[in-house]
């Protein structure tokens, strides 16, 4: 399975600090991709990472991967109460297969921000 | 573009009874996917199709799940007879691949919350 697993499970911060989610996984990957959801409603791309990228940002958001460790992790910085969601990373595909689009979802961080 | 259209948002109904879960893909998506969402399972993929024909079907719990894509822009998962244990919420997502740029990116519906008592 190329489940990630992403930590801390639950996640709870002020207002202005920064958060951090980890993920790992456990096969070779072509990318890896980080969702949220708000309660109540579906997931929402944020971010891809390639296999062969290291690092990426996208406004608040900044993702690493480790591909040596099978890890990735997604910062949040300066954190807005409109953050609080649930956060997923998702793979899909080896390396070169042709399984295009076949996400497998970790059980996702839940990030509670207070105003 | 109005998204990933699932109908209906929530459904409730009583153990045996057929449940069909609906789903419109963004227009021009080649790829349409079913999965669905429990606290204990997380999200699961179901079945997906590439360009309406089904690719994969081994997550479909047994039987009595059935998906179709009849046309590209209409989607069903049909459980019959539906059981307590499939209550969950079903998200329908959908992408589309372009040959060697393409980004992997799915766009989610809101979702049906189903609950079979």
């Amino acid at each position: 399975s190329q489940q990630g697993e992403e930590d801390p499970q639950a996640l709870s911060i002020q207002e202005g600090e920064n958060a951090t989610m980890n993920c790992s996984y456990k096969t070779s990957i072509n990318n890896l991709q980080w969702y949220r959801q708000n309660s109540g409603r579906g997931l929402v791309h944020l971010i891809l990472i390639r296999s062969n990228e290291r690092e990426k940002h996208s406004g608040r958001l900044r993702v690493t991967l480790d591909t040596s460790k099978k890890s990735s992790s997604l910062l949040i910085t300066a954190s807005r109460a409109a953050d609080t969601a649930s956060y997923f990373c998702a793979t899909g595909g080896n390396a070169g297969g042709t399984s295009y689009g076949k996400l497998t979802f970790g059980q996702g961080t839940i990030l509670t921000v207070h105003p | 573009d109005a998204g990933v259209i699932q109908s209906p948002r929530h459904e409730v109904t009583e153990m045996g009874q057929e449940v069909t879960l609906r789903c419109k893909p963004i227009s021009g998506h080649d790829y349409l996917f079913w999965y669905r969402q429990t606290m204990m399972r997380g999200l699961e993929l179901l079945i997906y199709f590439n360009n309406n024909v089904p690719i994969d079907d081994s997550g479909m719990p047994e039987d009595r799940f059935s998906a179709k894509m009849p046309n590209a822009s209409f989607s069903t998962l049909k459980i019959q007879p539906s059981e307590p244990r499939d209550s969950a919420v079903y998200f329908c997502a959908s992408s589309l691949y372009l040959q060697g740029i393409h980004t992997g990116e799915l766009f989610f519906g809101e979702g049906s919350r189903l609950t079979v008592l």
